[in-house]
């Protein structure tokens, strides 16, 4: 079947360093992959998405690329914040439309100043 | 705002019997979902609904039926409840996108234990 693994939490940064969440998943088919973000108090929202391999997301300084020969969707930033302390989900969908999604259990991210 | 309202919040049912886990949106969401979350696992897809009257399968759908007869109603029903289906149960609702930041809003969950 489908499914997401995502690295443990929490992590915990000091702002200006790299940030990578890992994530690999398990699909039958050419899954589309998503990464969403929850900041606290409020609902998930789409940070990025890639719909076939080699395809690269990217919004907000954050990158991840769908890597079919590793099945993995690494997510990076070159240097964190402190507003990008949040959870962050990756997840799969078995639809083109991304209605149909499987998530990972989430990473939740700290960065201090 | 309301958001996403799930009831009830905590219920225990024996084997064999049926219950319906209620989800309502009043954000005129097409999209409505159904996830269960069991301990050390991420979300799982049960059902999914893009509009009033469309319904699909999710990764887990065996035991659960959905129906979808307006846009703010998306009920969960459990025909004959087993100890399998113990979990917390979320219920999520969205815009289906033209562009824009897609948030999916989620419910508060609803514990279910099947004794």
């Amino acid at each position: 079947g489908n499914s997401v693994t995502q690295m443990e939490g929490p992590v915990t940064l000091s702002e200006e360093a790299f940030l990578t969440i890992n994530c690999t998943y398990t699909a039958t088919g050419y899954p589309s992959l998503f990464w969403y973000v929850q900041y606290p108090g409020e609902g998930l929202q789409l940070l990025l998405k890639a719909t076939k391999a080699d395809d690269k997301g990217s919004n907000k300084g954050f990158e991840a690329t769908y890597r079919k020969e590793t099945t993995s969707f690494h997510l990076e930033k070159g240097s964190v914040q402190v507003s990008d302390s949040a959870v962050y989900f990756c997840a799969l969908s078995f639809n083109q439309a991304g209605t149909a999604l499987i998530f990972g259990k989430g990473t939740t991210l700290s960065v201090s100043s | 705002n309301a958001g996403v309202t799930q009831t009830p919040k905590f219920q225990v049912l024996k084997t064999g019997q049926s219950m319906t886990l209620q989800c309502a949106q009043d954000m005129n969401h097409e999209y409505m979902s159904w996830y269960r979350q069991d301990p050390g696992m991420g979300l799982r897809l049960i059902h999914y609904s893009v509009g009033a009257g469309i319904t699909d399968q999710g990764e887990v759908p065996n035991g659960y039926n959905v129906s979808r007869s307006t846009t703010e109603d998306f009920p969960l029903r459990l025909l004959s409840a087993a100890p399998s289906q113990t979990s917390v149960y979320f219920c999520a609702s969205r815009l289906i996108p033209t562009g824009g930041s897609e948030k999916l809003f989620f419910g508060s969950g609803t514990q279910l234990s099947v004794l």
